[in-house]
């Protein structure tokens, strides 16, 4: 399995509160992503990074904003958490994006619940 | 914009017998294709992919899925199911030499597997 944590595992926090997500990869890959799985929607990608201090939107990134200074650490912000984000998120890291290798490797997710 | 459709938003299948879950994808040229399974409270796991060469593809745990250019289908097939491969199924698409592979997600087919 490809290296790669997720932290928290579960969080449940009130609406107007900041929440910080973090993925940690062991694997040294470039690409980094963040995405959320809703039922009836599959996974959704919200922010990815193409390297240190590179970061660009996904398609439902209102409401959220990332950070990578460093290689392994890629980190998720709500900065004012609202219900419409209580969701499972997932972190995937890829090594390559237009090569054979471009697939990408999923961490466990975490389950944020916001009240 | 590229879109991926799975039709089927549960299959149930009895333990031994084969399997086919239907994956449909609109895009403009020939994309990369992936097929992921996610257990329950896991993360997504990369079942097998597509490039180019050999429309048959061959996956782990005895998947394989065909791609039909004329049909812009990506099926994945097993001939014999077992109880474990009960899980959700996601097929996705991403870009073909546009230099960042963005992956797109089906919104999933949950497989049940009976005795």
């Amino acid at each position: 399995d490809a290296g790669i944590t997720q932290s928290p595992r579960h969080k449940v926090t009130e609406t107007g509160t900041p929440v910080t997500l973090r993925c940690h990869q062991t694997e040294n890959h470039r690409y980094m992503y963040w995405y959320r799985q809703d039922p009836g929607h599959g996974l959704r990608l919200i922010h990815y990074s193409y390297g240190v201090k590179d970061t660009d939107k996904g398609e439902v990134s209102d409401g959220y904003s990332v950070s990578r200074s460093k290689t392994e650490d890629f980190l998720l912000t709500l900065e004012s958490a609202t219900s419409s984000q209580t969701s499972v998120y997932f972190c995937a890291i890829s090594e390559s994006a237009t090569s054979g290798n471009n697939e990408q490797f999923f961490g466990p997710g975490t389950r944020l619940t916001v009240l | 914009a590229q879109s991926v459709t799975q039709p089927d938003i549960h299959i149930t299948v009895s333990e031994g017998a084969s399997l086919e879950l239907r994956c449909n994808y609109s895009y403009g040229a020939t994309p990369y294709l992936f097929w992921y399974v996610q257990s329950p409270g896991q993360g997504l796991q990369l079942l097998l992919k597509y490039f180019s060469g050999d429309t048959l593809v061959q996956g782990i745990k005895g998947f394989e899925a065909e791609f039909k250019r004329s049909q812009s289908s990506f099926n994945l097939r097993k001939p014999s199911v077992h109880w474990s491969d009960a899980a959700e199924y996601f097929c996705a698409v991403g870009p073909l030499n546009t230099g960042f592979q963005k992956l797109v997600f089906g919104t999933g087919t949950r497989l049940l597997v009976s005795p």
